[in-house]
């Protein structure tokens, strides 16, 4: 089954205790991107990659890192970690989309979701 | 850089009722494509619907359909019939036909409750 799988689904720590949050997809795709979800504010990107090391900062990228060893794997990592990133976490999965849109549609394809809390 | 707003955050429907969500946009750009997305109580992200820009034809999925307007940059989305299961909250999303990826730029969501 084609899917966007992520660990913890749910995790509570303390500040400053570093964490990491797993994110895999099956479907060979390119790209991968996180995002993070807050009441009244939607989902906002954090990070995304294109492809095997290539990874780059979406809006909202500080306190936290990523890296793109392997195409399957996306982890997020948050260092010290601190209440002001207590959230819902999404990792979201496409094939890479290129630089014509037309007919170049790419469906993406989230996890089920991180929540987080920091104390 | 581009923005979505959704200024309904939230709405309530009567069971068989038409509803309509509602969303506007800012771009500078030609080309781009315009998403709904539902999220259920499970939280999961659910695409409920898609419109590229270039078409004139609005998108239509079974019972959701949209109201795109390019020039006022307006993108609702109307359930018809409206059901139980679709009490969630909906996302409209925005995503460029010209930069590489698959970065979407989220609205900030409308809570729709279905009364039975």
């Amino acid at each position: 089954e084609a899917q966007v799988t992520q660990n913890p689904r749910y995790l509570i720590t303390v500040t400053g205790k570093k964490l990491t949050v797993t994110c895999s997809q099956n479907m060979n795709h390119e790209y991968m991107s996180w995002y993070r979800q807050d009441p009244g504010l939607g989902l906002r990107q954090i990070y995304y990659s294109m492809n095997v090391e290539v990874t780059d900062k979406g809006d909202v990228p500080e306190g936290y890192k990523v890296s793109r060893k392997e195409k399957r794997n996306f982890p997020l990592i948050l260092e010290s970690p601190s209440p002001n990133q207590t959230s819902l976490y999404f990792c979201a999965s496409s094939l890479y989309g290129g630089t014509s849109g037309r007919g170049r549609f790419r469906e993406q394809f989230f996890g089920p979701g991180t929540r987080l809390t920091v104390l | 850089a581009q923005t979505v707003t959704q200024s309904q955050p939230e709405m309530s429907v009567q069971e068989a009722e038409t509803v309509t969500l509602s969303c506007t946009y800012d771009t500078s750009e030609s080309d781009y494509y315009l998403f709904w997305y539902k999220q259920p109580p499970s939280r999961q992200m659910i695409l409920v619907i898609r419109q590229e820009a270039y078409k004139q034809q609005n998108a239509t999925e079974n019972r959701f359909s949209v109201n795109f307007q390019k020039a006022a940059k307006s993108f609702s989305l109307k359930i018809s019939d409206s059901q139980l299961g679709d009490a969630a909250m909906y996302f409209c999303a925005y995503r460029s036909g010209k930069t590489s990826g698959s970065r979407l730029t989220f609205g900030e969501g409308t809570q729709l409750t279905v009364n039975p």
